[in-house]
């Protein structure tokens, strides 16, 4: 089962934060988020494990909520490069089970 | 870094065809896996496997095939190719801390 992530889409102007959730309907065990710009492939941004802290990198970070089976990834002071699809993908369980929600698209404007 | 090729960026195949298209990786990867991506759908997992000759079903597996004979090639066949498999497909390689994408190949179906 596809994990739900929202919002679907969302417009900023450049230096605006953004929230992009992911939720599960099942226990989770990690939370990998990607970006995929037009006509290009996802890229990896960060992992979350099941028991780790918050991850981070740049202003560009995430949370991982195990009894809400939720993740969130915050983007902050966005840029024009933060533009693209995000993706959360889910590993339910043992196992190395990837699967992905429908994306957020998100686009950064002057 | 990782390099995950996919043999053809662009396919236009006839219906009823068997279909192969290819993914290598030069990581020594355990896990691979295929992916179709349509508008409004994300990311959908046909296949994955874990190891050489070792693969489990994804979410929408039926009229695809998989084989992994080698551990950096992973395959996806499309038994008898039907309209309603074109899409993008997308191939990722990497262990279970992050995955790396191919650039995808545009399968048509006519």
């Amino acid at each position: 089962q596809q994990p739900v992530q929202s919002p679907q889409a969302v417009i900023l102007r450049e230096g605006e934060d953004a929230v992009i959730n992911c939720s599960s309907s099942k226990a989770l065990y990690s939370v990998h988020w990607y970006r995929q710009k037009h006509g290009e492939a996802p890229v990896f941004l960060m992992i979350l494990l099941k028991g780790g802290e918050q991850k981070g990198h740049d202003k560009i970070s995430a949370s991982f909520n195990e009894k809400k089976q939720q993740s969130s990834l915050y983007l902050t002071a966005s840029q024009l490069s933060y533009s693209g699809t995000y993706f959360c993908g889910t590993v339910t369980g043992g196992g190395n089970k990837l699967t992905f929600g429908t994306g957020t698209q998100l686009k950064v404007e002057l | 870094d990782v390099k995950v090729t996919q043999s053809s960026r662009y396919l236009v195949k006839r219906t009823g065809e068997k279909v192969f298209l290819e993914c290598v990786q030069d990581m020594d990867h355990e896990n691979m896996f295929w992916y179709r991506q349509d508008p409004g759908l994300g990311l959908r997992l046909i296949y994955f496997s874990y190891d050489v000759k070792m693969k489990e079903k994804g979410d929408i597996p039926e009229g695809y095939s998989v084989s992994r004979e080698k551990k950096e090639r992973f395959s996806l066949i499309l038994e008898s190719a039907s309209t309603n498999q074109t899409s993008m497909y997308l191939c990722a390689s990497g262990r279970s801390d992050g995955y790396t994408f191919g650039s995808g190949t545009r399968l048509t179906v006519v």
